[in-house]
């Protein structure tokens, strides 16, 4: 069957320019994650999702950083007002359920670069 | 709070030959997972292992096995028969509760010589 998908695979923008990135889970996943991966801070935690309601953004760097989920499917990661420091790899994964127990699927990720 | 640590940046291996990755964590919990991922160069993270911290029996998948020593808070990957499709980065990882978001050491670049 598909597995998560993300769009778009790159994106480049230029500094102060708001950004959407987009994942779509494995159908049936309830949970929904995003990560963060770049050379000066390794695999970071961004988000956390059940269904369409988040209860764990803690790892959201700043203010500029948002994420939705509607239809408990589809999820969104919007950087307002990028910065050169925004510069990374964004993961995102989904799982059956929510628990350890559950195994995260990951996406190929978007590779996103603020000139 | 927890943490992985992955001190080795990299580490090469012969075809054929077996490899160790270490990896150490901390934290306070009595009951969490630990895995080992995956990830080569077309940025696909891949669940390699995966240990339940209650389960004192090593958990093995084919080629693939862990050595998790509890009490000392350590959780290595080894790798026999090692094969030229293994080389990748390597991620140790920890999760625990309701939320299981995953905390990630900071990876091994294993390369695997033919």
């Amino acid at each position: 069957g598909a597995g998560v998908s993300q769009s778009p695979s790159n994106k480049v923008t230029e500094k102060g320019k708001d950004v959407e990135l987009r994942c779509d889970p494995i159908s049936g996943h309830t949970a929904l994650y995003w990560y963060r991966q770049s050379l000066g801070q390794g695999l970071e935690f961004l988000i956390y999702f059940q269904g369409n309601s988040a209860p764990d953004k803690s790892g959201l760097p700043s203010d500029r950083f948002s994420a939705e989920r509607t239809g408990g499917s589809v999820s969104t990661l919007t950087i307002q007002r990028t910065q050169q420091e925004d510069s990374a790899v964004y993961l995102c994964a989904s799982s059956l359920g929510r628990g350890p127990h559950y195994e995260q699927y990951f996406g190929p990720g978007t590779r996103l670069t603020v000139t | 709070a927890q943490t992985v640590t992955q001190s080795q940046p990299e580490m090469s291996v012969q075809e054929a030959e077996t490899v160790t990755l270490s990896c150490t964590y901390d934290t306070s919990e009595n009951n969490y997972y630990l895995f080992w991922y995956k990830q080569p160069p077309s940025r696909q993270m891949i669940l390699v292992i995966r240990q339940e911290a209650y389960k004192q029996q090593n958990a093995t998948e084919n080629r693939f096995s862990v050595n998790f020593q509890k009490a000392a808070k350590s959780f290595s990957l080894k790798i026999s028969d090692s094969q030229l499709g293994d080389t990748a980065m390597y991620f140790c990882a920890f999760a625990t509760g309701a939320n299981s978001k995953l905390t990630f050491g900071k990876g091994i670049t294993l390369s695997v010589r033919p």
